[in-house]
């Protein structure tokens, strides 16, 4: 079975902290993702990355970055967290050439 | 850009009843996939569709690929509580290493 685990259900910052989102996968994909979900609005793309150190702009990229040093880690982070960033983030990650990503559990990021 | 167009937002039904959802696009795609996210969890892949026309079945569940492959349907048959959740069509164009652009979802909810 595939595992993909974020380092925290829940997290509240405080505007202007950093803040690092850590996904890991388990069985050697080749990309990984970062969505955010809001109420009305789905799931959006925020960055993917095709293999180790690579990354490429999803459709909401503005204020966030990613980073991806090992094959079984991306990680997202926010250089300087505001309130509109309050959200559910989602990390996935596929076998390169298939369909189908494989979603963690999810961090429910709050931003006072 | 690309429109895609998820419906109904929301359903409440009762217990046993059928539910249908659907997805339409301004663009053709070769993969239809159908997700569910529970409560508290990430989303997970019910269905896959590849074929424009195809219609697959996965337990009381149904889905279609459309013949202009612009849209899907999901049906789910007798209802349960544990269908409980919210439903998204994610079309893919397939190939490379791109996210998922997801519709906006259909929040089931099922009334004993």
């Amino acid at each position: 079975d595939v595992k993909v685990t974020q380092s925290s259900r829940y997290l509240v910052k405080r505007t202007g902290e950093k803040v690092f989102l850590e996904c890991v996968q388990d069985m050697d994909h080749e990309n990984m993702f970062w969505y955010r979900q809001d109420p009305g609005l789905g799931l959006r793309l925020i960055y993917f990355s095709y293999d180790v150190k690579m990354k490429e702009k999803g459709d909401i990229p503005e204020g966030y970055s990613v980073s991806r040093e090992k094959k079984e880690r991306f990680s997202l982070i926010l250089e300087s967290a505001s309130t509109n960033q309050t959200s559910m983030y989602l990390c996935a990650s596929r076998r390169g050439g298939t369909d189908t990503q494989y979603f963690g559990p999810g961090t429910r990021l709050t931003v006072l | 850009g690309q429109q895609l167009n998820q419906s109904p937002q929301s359903m409440f039904i009762q217990e046993g009843e059928d539910v249908s959802m659907n997805c339409t696009s301004s663009s053709i795609f070769n993969t239809w996939l159908w997700y569910k996210q529970e409560p508290g969890e990430g989303p997970v892949l019910l269905i896959a569709l590849y074929k424009a026309g195809e219609l697959t079945s996965n337990g009381r569940l149904t889905a279609q690929f459309g013949i202009t492959r612009k849209d899907s349907f999901l049906n789910i048959s007798a209802s349960i509580p544990s269908d409980v959740g919210i439903y998204f069509c994610a079309p893919y164009s397939g190939g490379g290493a791109d996210g998922l652009t997801f519709g906006k979802g259909t929040h089931l909810i099922i009334q004993p």
